[in-house]
């Protein structure tokens, strides 16, 4: 069974720093495409970043290009999102997602069950 | 960007009804269309990818079509799991957008 945990969320003032973490199992991790989705609480979703199988190939949203940095580890099947500069409107739930290809298609299952990222003062 | 209207918002409905969700992209985005299913408190669920492929373990109850603008998401016998928000989001270019959601009520 696939399985995606998020961790590393919490509470962080602006302009600081968080750095999530995705654990994966259940499938051959190196071979697919990652991503990470995010939802301001009672909002819709937004697409962060993703990140190719191999690690060559990324996007990110222009609300965190230059602040985030998405890697992968793919010798312990761990997806990573680092946030630096952090602001308020970043706060949502992160969840990381498995995307259907080795190359991002944007098309992503499953979804891990989120850490919640709150920026405020 | 291209923008995804979803009607309606919302809609009230009971077990055992057809529902339909509509999903509208500004400009075509040929059949790279997904559906997901959001129950309250739990992540998102892949239920359709490319308008009209149904994901791995997802009833067959759930139908997707649609190519260019226009897309539908059919629920042909609401049954009670269903109750939940559907979001739809286009996959056809950089970034990847999803429409507002349509909440799904009894």
């Amino acid at each position: 069974e696939v399985q995606l945990v998020e961790s590393g969320g919490g509470l962080v003032q602006p302009g600081g720093s968080l750095r999530l973490s995705c654990a994966a199992s259940g499938f051959n991790f190196g071979t697919f495409a990652m991503s990470w989705v995010r939802q301001a609480p009672g909002k819709g979703l937004e697409w962060v970043s993703a990140l190719s199988g191999g690690g060559d190939t990324t996007y990110y949203a222009d609300s965190v290009k230059g602040r985030f940095t998405i890697s992968r580890d793919n010798s312990n099947n761990t997806l990573y999102l680092q946030m630096n500069s952090l602001r308020v409107e970043d706060t949502a739930v992160y969840y990381c997602a498995k995307d259907l290809n080795t190359y991002s298609r944007f098309e992503v299952d499953p979804w891990g069950q989120g850490t919640l990222v709150a920026v405020s003062s | 960007d291209i923008q995804m209207t979803q009607s309606p918002s919302s809609l009230s409905a009971s077990v055992g009804d057809r529902v339909i969700v509509t999903c509208r992209a500004s400009q075509s985005i040929s059949t790279y269309l997904n559906w997901y299913q959001q129950r309250p408190g739990r992540a998102p669920k892949l239920l359709i990818y490319t308008a009209s492929n149904l994901q791995s373990g997802v009833p067959s109850r759930f139908r997707g079509s649609g190519s260019g603008t226009d897309f539908t998401l059919t629920i042909s016998s609401l049954q009670p799991e269903d109750f939940a928000t559907y979001y739809c989001q286009q996959s056809y270019s950089t970034p990847p957008t999803f429409g507002g959601g349509t909440k799904v009520e009894i």
